[in-house]
């Protein structure tokens, strides 16, 4: 089993549609979770964190069930700009002080005027 | 805050020629810092973490002496890919944990191409 896998898509929807992605990790001492954005050729950019109660921050909006290791990502009214793929990512404790981080393959978005 | 530079972005060079990347954490001290490799459509894989002062941690089936990693000071860290094959050429970014060590943020990559 993968250790993070995505839906790799693509999602194509029109403008100003709602869209959900969602994630499933297998490492259950996984203890940080976040959405990443990146843009063809480019580097990740986080999106936000992602907590087991529910986050949001403008049109996106993230959450985690940690007994179903599970993550998802809704984004309402979707912009052309949001074009890109959204990467799932998990950080686990690696020894050291320092964590890792594994990530999805992404799901690729493409909204439509 | 929290900007990454890397350095070059992109780099063309023949095959048996050694290439180095810089990574810089510009606004912050990164005791920590990452090096992926990104081939087409696949995932972001961790190559190895470099801490500063001492020798890097290197993934199963990443070899040390192929990608010498040196993180000489608290912003940054330099990778050489030693003896370039085609099969290197792949997207190789950088990443440095701020105050918060389980957030990563990126440089934007240094596309390699090994002809």
């Amino acid at each position: 089993r993968k250790e993070v896998e995505q839906d790799p898509g693509p999602f194509n929807v029109p403008e100003g549609a709602t869209v959900a992605f969602n994630c499933t990790y297998s490492n259950s001492a996984s203890q940080s979770f976040f959405w990443y954005r990146q843009d063809c050729r480019k580097e990740p950019k986080l999106l936000m964190s992602v907590y087991s109660s529910g986050n949001e921050d403008g049109r996106f909006t993230a959450q985690l069930n940690r007994a179903s290791q599970y993550i998802s990502l809704l984004i309402r009214d979707s912009k052309l700009s949001d074009s890109a793929t959204y990467l799932c990512v998990v950080s686990a404790y690696s020894g050291a002080g320092s964590y890792q981080l594994t990530f999805g393959k992404g799901t690729k978005l493409s909204v439509i005027p | 805050g929290a900007v990454v530079s890397q350095h070059p972005s992109r780099v063309i060079c023949k095959s048996g020629t050694s290439v180095k990347i810089e990574c810089r954490s510009l606004d912050f001290q990164a005791t920590t810092m990452f090096w992926y490799r990104q081939f087409p459509k696949q995932s972001l894989m961790l190559m190895a973490t470099s801490n500063e002062g001492s020798k890097a941690t290197y993934e199963q089936g990443v070899e040390k002496d192929k990608f010498l990693i040196n993180h000489a000071s608290l912003t940054l860290s330099t990778l050489t890919v030693t003896s370039a094959h085609p099969e290197d050429s792949s997207f190789y970014i950088c990443s440095a944990t701020p105050s918060r060590p389980d957030t990563q943020y990126f440089g934007p990559g240094t596309r390699l191409t090994v002809l």
